[in-house]
Formats: C-alpha cells, structure tokens, sequence
C-alpha cells in the first residue's frame, strides 16, 4: 500500500495567490483528516470528512480556507488568498471509520511544508 | 470534556537508559489511546493504541505503554533508548461514548544523548 499521498511536498508562494494542497488517502478509508502544524500552535484539525461529507470543519481558521472531497480518493485544501501567518505544515490523514466505540487509528501523509512570504 | 496533557516538552535521555514520556487524559468513559512517533520532516506514525482490551499495549520499536485508569495516565516506556528514537511523540485520546473528536497532546520531544 502506497500509504497517504499528499502533494506538493513542499510550497512557496506570496502573500496574495492561492495555494492548493492535495491528498490521496489509502484506498479503502472513508475518513479524511486535514491538519496543520506550527511550532506555535502544535497540530490543529482543520476538517475531516467521513464518505466524502464533511463532519466537522469548526477548526478551518476563516473564510480564506476551503476543503473539498469530490470523491473517496481525493480531497483538496485551498487557501485563497494566503496570508504569511498561513505557512505551516499541512497533513492529511486517513482512517478506515467502523461501527462502535473503538476510535480509529488515523494513518497521515509526509504533509506539505508550505511557505507564504 | 476531553483533554489530554503530555507532562513534559522535552525530554533527555543517554543512548541505552530507559524512556519514560508521560500522558494525563481526562475523559468521562472509557478513552481510546493512541501514541504516535513524528520524525524530523516526516509523518506521524501509530506507535500503540489502546482500546480496553490489555492494559499493558505493547508497540513497535519496543515501545510500550500502560493505561492506569485510577491514575489516569497512559506513559510511554521502553527500557533502552536507541539514537534512531529521537524523535517528538504526541499522545492522543479520543472517546466515541462522547463526540467523534480526536485529541492531540502538545507532544515530547525526545533527545537520545551519545
């Protein structure tokens, strides 16, 4: 298995453009996860999504943020425009969502380091 | 509501002395656990999860952890630290009984002394 595939691996843009990160989760899961890290802050759930639905978004920091799951094998995260507050690394996970009250083991992507100057 | 505290920020340790990285949770029922490993410029990576099955979880690398619900505390050992587990660690809870929502601890960062 291929595991999570996110890419750009890494991104530089400035202030102003839109940037577009991309996963591919592991075939056969039905959750996705889009989290982003900073040293100031840690790891923060942006979003997820449970068959292509998204479950909740109440971590995506404002309006500039957007997120899309058009189907199990895809998803974007869209920042329009990025501000330099923005840059951060971005990972996207993925799980396989089962009936009970085990919680599922999320499986993450190598993230997107990106950079808004 | 849910939270969970990773005692320590960083933690030292010399190459061939045991590691201990400490986890508080708090949650009303019974928690799923998780520790996962991120290494320098990497992915986080499940190290053990435990479910309510055996207490004491073993995981990879010979990483182990032991859930104690009366203290609260799920801590990560392995008795002989190796250079390839420097790594930041983050302790993770998450209790369906309550919500779908999947915590994070602040993480550990484990530096191996030569």
């Amino acid at each position: 298995d291929a595991g999570v595939i996110q890419s750009p691996r890494h991104e530089v843009t400035e202030m102003g453009q839109e940037v577009t990160l991309r996963c591919k989760p592991i075939s056969g899961h039905n959750s996705l996860f889009w989290y982003r890290q900073t040293m100031m802050r840690g790891l923060e759930l942006l979003i997820y999504f449970n068959n292509n639905v998204p479950i909740d978004d109440s971590g995506m920091p404002e309006d500039r943020f957007s997120a899309k799951m058009p189907n199990a094998s895809f998803s974007t995260l869209k920042i329009q425009p990025s501000e330099p507050r923005d840059s951060a690394v971005y990972f996207c996970a993925s799980s396989l969502r089962r009936g009970g009250l085990e919680a599922d083991t999320q499986y993450f992507g190598p993230g997107t380091r990106l950079t808004v100057l | 509501a849910q939270s969970v505290t990773q005692l320590d920020s960083h933690v030292s340790v010399s190459e061939g002395t045991p590691v201990l990285l400490r986890c508080n949770y708090s949650s009303s029922y019974s928690p799923s656990l998780f520790w996962y490993v991120q290494h320098p410029n990497k992915g986080l990576q499940l190290l053990l999860k435990y479910t309510s099955a055996a207490t004491l979880v073993k995981g990879i690398n010979g990483f182990e952890a032991e859930f104690k619900k009366s203290e609260t505390s799920f801590h990560l050992t392995k008795p002989s630290a190796h250079m390839s587990d420097a790594a930041e660690y983050f302790c993770v809870v998450s209790d369906r009984r309550r919500d779908d929502k999947i915590i994070f601890g602040k993480g550990t960062r484990l530096h191996i002394l030569p």
